[in-house]
């Protein structure tokens, strides 16, 4: 079945340290890609997606782009700050119906 | 826009007791509503889908009876826990959708922690 591969965590960075976030998926078909971030004791928020290969997703600084040959969707951000700490999500969606397959989560540390 | 509100946000209960949880869409009709569960540090996990006015989809290996999903109303979906234990204590949450398929996108509550004593 469809599944979503992170990298662990937890990942301890420096403000304004560059951010990878690493996420690979497998599924049938052309799935709709996620990342989704949860703040301590909330629930998720949609950071960013992308619906088709080479399609780039950006919000806040951060960015991913929908790797089709390599069925990754890494997450990078140029200069993180404290208020990025947080678990970030991967995640797909299979076109054909409405549940989303999400990743264990990498939790992120930023060190002022 | 695309609010959904959960209620309650956090509650602690004796073993035996049932809990309910409700999840709404202040601003858009949800023709579709999921229950997921997360345990700590970890992943969500889908425990149902429900559409309005229908008995909710369950996912292999969750108790329907146990987990009892109720979506009556376009805007209304509720979780009840029966006869919650502590192996029940976990953070729930709901999202919605404004009608099924894959191309809506799905909005989340803010999570229901539920601790049992």
């Amino acid at each position: 079945g469809d599944s979503v591969t992170q990298m662990e965590g937890p990942v301890t960075l420096s403000e304004e340290a560059f951010l990878t976030i690493n996420c690979t998926y497998t599924a049938t078909g052309y799935p709709s890609l996620f990342w989704y971030v949860q703040y301590p004791g909330e629930g998720l928020q949609l950071l960013l997606k992308a619906t088709k290969a080479d399609d780039k997703g950006s919000n806040k600084g951060f960015e991913a782009t929908y790797r089709k040959e390599t069925t990754s969707f890494h997450l990078e951000k140029g200069s993180v700050q404290v208020s990025d700490s947080a678990v970030y999500f991967c995640a797909l969606r299979d076109r054909s119906g409405d549940k989303i397959i999400f990743g264990k989560g990498t939790r992120l540390h930023i060190l002022p | 826009g695309a609010v959904v509100s959960q209620h309650p946000s956090w509650v602690i209960c004796k073993s035996g007791t049932s809990v309910k949880i409700e999840c709404r869409s202040l601003d858009f009709q949800a023709t579709t509503m999921f229950w997921y569960r997360q345990f700590p540090k970890q992943s969500l996990m889908l425990m149902a889908t429900s559409n309005e006015g229908s008995k909710a989809t369950y996912e292999q290996g969750v108790e329907k009876d146990k987990f009892l999903i109720n979506h009556a109303s376009l805007t209304l979906s509720t979780l009840t826990v029966t006869s919650a234990h502590p192996e029940d204590s976990s953070f729930y949450i709901c999202s919605a959708s404004t009608q099924g398929g894959g191309l809506q996108p799905q909005h989340f509550g803010d999570g229901t922690r539920l601790s049992i004593l």
